[in-house]
C-alpha cells in the first residue's frame, strides 16, 4: 500500500509561470516531509523540507506547503525555469532525528518546463 | 569532493550470476543505504547501515547482502541474479541518522539488467 502518493506522473508548465507539484500521504504519524529533485542519469538531490509543526517553508523560488488535516503537501516553484525540468520525489518520515531508514518515497512527478 | 560514488554505471547479468555493486562516500557519513527504483514504485529501501559493522534490512532485502567493514564503503551483493532484480540501484548516505538536518546524499545510480 503506497503511503505517499504523487498522483500526477507528469506536468508541463510554461517558463516563468508557477509549477505546483502535489503529494498526498495516508500515515498520520508522518511528521517530516522532504522534496528531492532528480535529473536523468543522476541521483536524487535534496531540495527542501518541512516539519509538521509548520505549514510553510520557503527557500528562494521553492516553497513547500503542508496541510496536515488533508494529509497533503505541495511544492511551488515560482518562476519556473528550464533547469527545473526534472523528476520530483516527495518523501515522508515519522521520526525526524533517527528515521532515515524509515523514509517513504512517492513515485515521482516529471516536470517539464516549456521555454 | 566526490560525494557518493557508485560503480559500475551499467551492468548486464544472466540469471543466476552474482555480482557486487560498489558504493563509496568520502564525507565521513555514518549512515549509508541502498535503494532500488522501479517504474511506478518510487524508491524502496533494500539495506541500510548506521555505522561500520552494523547493517539491517530495509523493505525489500531478499536476494541481496551487504556488509560495512569501513565507514566509507557499503557494497551490495546480488547472490544469484533474477530478472526481478532488473532495476536502477541508488546508494545514499547521510551525516546523521534522521532526515532533520541530515538529508540523504545519493550516488548517480547503477542500471542493472538481468536476462
Amino acid at each position: 500500500d503506497q503511503q505517499v502518493k504523487q498522483n500526477s506522473p507528469s506536468l508541463s508548465v510554461q517558463e516563468g509561470r508557477i509549477s505546483i507539484l502535489n503529494c498526498d500521504y495516508t500515515n498520520s504519524m508522518f511528521d517530516y516531509f522532504l522534496w528531492y529533485k532528480k535529473y536523468p542519469a543522476e541521483g536524487p538531490t535534496f531540495l527542501i523540507s518541512i516539519s509538521s509543526i509548520k505549514d510553510k517553508n520557503e527557500d528562494g523560488r521553492f516553497t513547500v506547503f503542508l496541510n496536515k488535516s488533508a494529509k497533503h503537501l505541495s511544492l511551488h516553484i515560482v518562476p519556473s525555469q528550464p533547469g527545473d525540468s526534472a523528476v520530483y520525489f516527495c518523501a515522508a518520515a515519522d521520526e525526524i532525528n533517527f528515521g532515515n531508514e524509515k523514509l517513504t518515497f512517492g513515485t515521482g512527478t516529471r516536470l517539464t518546463i516549456i521555454p | 569532493n566526490a560525494g557518493v560514488t557508485q560503480t559500475p554505471k551499467f551492468q548486464v547479468l544472466k540469471t543466476g550470476q552474482s555480482m557486487t555493486l560498489q558504493c563509496a562516500q568520502d564525507m565521513n557519513h555514518e549512515y549509508m543505504s541502498w535503494y532500488r527504483q522501479d517504474p511506478g514504485m518510487g524508491l524502496r529501501l533494500i539495506h541500510y547501515s548506521v555505522g561500520a559493522g552494523i547493517t539491517d534490512q530495509g523493505e525489500v532485502p531478499n536476494g541481496y547482502n551487504v556488509s560495512r567493514s569501513t565507514t566509507e564503503d557499503f557494497p551490495l551483493r546480488l547472490l544469484s541474479a533474477a530478472p526481478s532484480q532488473t532495476s536502477v540501484y541508488f546508494c545514499a548516505s547521510s551525516y546523521g541518522l534522521g532526515p532533520n538536518n541530515s538529508p540523504l546524499h545519493f550516488g548517480n545510480g547503477t542500471r542493472l539488467t538481468v536476462t
